[in-house]
């Protein structure tokens, strides 16, 4: 049973233009979710995360939109570059030392 | 420097030879676990531990050991290795929830394992 749902498993988005990745999670327990990105040959690095008492967070270019009623996130890249090519995974857990449950995630590609 | 270590970055192997990837980190950190990636399923966790002698199941345990005798070192042990064992694994660590609420995960650079 997959907890966390992510879409689109690939995307390529001109450069300038905005990403956007989404997920949907089942687990009406999970109160934490980050996303992850990882560069070619790189281990996942935390990119941002949100907790459910707020709907939106923002850091620099990244946003993450939050949906408690629907059970939803989703990461936003303004103006992609094409630095920002990786493979992003969007998670979720909850309270305690409870493991991290990831999406599959999605092979961004950003071209110029 | 913070991080998590991993030997060895690459390895092959032949079917049923025991073999052991090794896991260390400097961040005193509590809870360790093993995941493996591989194209189209994500990362999926092996094991993890929450501290020193105590370990659990993740998703897809079968096929793997661990061990975590030391807070810092989290070896993942393959008995008999085959090829569906074939995958990219990645250690990661992070601070217990007694030290705060959520913690920042911290991934190795991975271990790309090939069993013929």
């Amino acid at each position: 049973q997959q907890q966390v749902k992510q879409s689109p498993q690939s995307l390529i988005v001109q450069k300038g233009g905005i990403s956007i990745i989404n997920c949907a999670y089942e687990n009406t327990a999970f109160d934490y979710f980050p996303w992850y990105q990882q560069f070619p040959g790189k281990g996942p690095a935390l990119l941002i995360a949100i907790r459910p008492d707020v709907s939106e967070k923002k850091e620099g270019r990244f946003t993450i939109s939050f949906n408690k009623s629907a059970k939803q996130f989703s990461l936003h890249i303004m103006d992609s570059q094409p630095g920002d090519s990786a493979t992003y995974f969007c998670a979720a857990s909850s309270w305690g030392n409870t493991p991290l449950v990831f999406g599959k995630g999605t092979r961004l590609s950003v071209i110029a | 420097e913070a991080q998590v270590t991993q030997n060895p970055r690459y390895l092959i192997t032949v079917t049923g030879k025991k073999l052991t990837v090794t896991c260390s980190q400097n961040m005193n950190h509590e809870y360790m676990s093993w995941y493996r990636q591989d194209p189209g399923l994500g990362l999926r966790q092996i094991y993890y531990s929450m501290n020193v002698e105590v370990t659990d199941k993740g998703d897809v345990p079968e096929g793997y050991k661990v061990s975590r005798k030391e807070k810092r070192n989290f070896p993942l042990i393959l008995e008999s290795p085959s090829p569906n064992q074939t995958s990219l694994y990645f250690c990661a660590s992070r601070q217990g929830a007694n030290r705060g609420s959520y913690n920042e995960q911290f991934f190795g650079p991975g271990t790309r394992l090939t069993v013929l």
